[in-house]
């Protein structure tokens, strides 16, 4: 089945503690995005990725890293969180940047 | 700063019905537009994407783009239940990124 998956789904954790968000996709998709989504600002981009080795910043991109070693991975880091991180994040892939499959979600919080 | 607007409603529809939704951006650059549905807790899920002027049908959804207004609506005939959700707009900018508008909650009454 044609999937993007994300892990964990569900997150609690402290400030300052690092953590990392796993992002799969099994569709040879060339393009990778990540994506936080709060109430009342919809959906904002925080990183994405054109290819393996190529990443570049969206609209949020402050307080979190990515990397892309191998094309169906794009993991998002938090290397010291905090609290105002605390909100939805969605992976999501598509062939050429056009149409986005997303995957299910994390929710995330930060005490 | 790209900006995508919408209406975030709610819009309220009696079954049966055309809905009709609406996103406005500001970067006369944007060449991909797309619209999609997020039932509350899931994510999002494309509809339709369209990328030139023009109406685009697919079964009961049209979508609308007028890149000289910088326009794009969402038209649902024969409104369900089951097209309750939120939708949201997405148009790409330079370098492929991204960007949604906060979207318009959309209710079909039985």
């Amino acid at each position: 089945e044609a999937q993007v998956t994300q892990n964990p789904r569900y997150l609690i954790t402290v400030t300052g503690k690092k953590l990392t968000v796993t992002c799969s996709q099994n569709m040879n998709h060339e393009y990778m995005s990540w994506y936080r989504q709060d109430p009342g600002l919809g959906l904002r981009q925080i990183y994405y990725s054109m290819n393996v080795e190529v990443t570049d910043k969206g609209d949020v991109p402050e307080g979190y890293k990515v990397s892309r070693k191998e094309k169906r991975n794009f993991p998002l880091i938090l290397e010291s969180p905090s609290p105002n991180q605390t909100s939805l994040y969605f992976c999501a892939s598509s062939l050429q940047g056009n149409e986005q499959f997303f995957g299910p979600g994390t929710r995330l919080t930060v005490l | 700063q790209k900006e995508v607007e919408q209406n975030s409603g709610p819009l309220s529809v009696p079954e049966g019905a055309i809905a009709s939704l609406n996103c406005t951006y500001s970067d006369r650059g944007s060449q991909s537009f797309f619209w999609y549905r997020q039932y509350s807790g899931k994510s999002p899920e494309l509809i339709m994407s369209i990328y030139s002027n023009g109406d685009k049908e697919d079964g009961r959804f049209t979508a609308q783009l007028n890149k000289a207004s910088q326009y794009v609506s969402l038209l649902i005939r024969d409104s369900q239940p089951s097209d309750s959700a939120t939708y949201l707009c997405a148009v790409t900018g330079t370098g492929n990124q991204f960007y949604f508008g906060t979207g318009t909650s959309l209710t079909v009454i039985p």
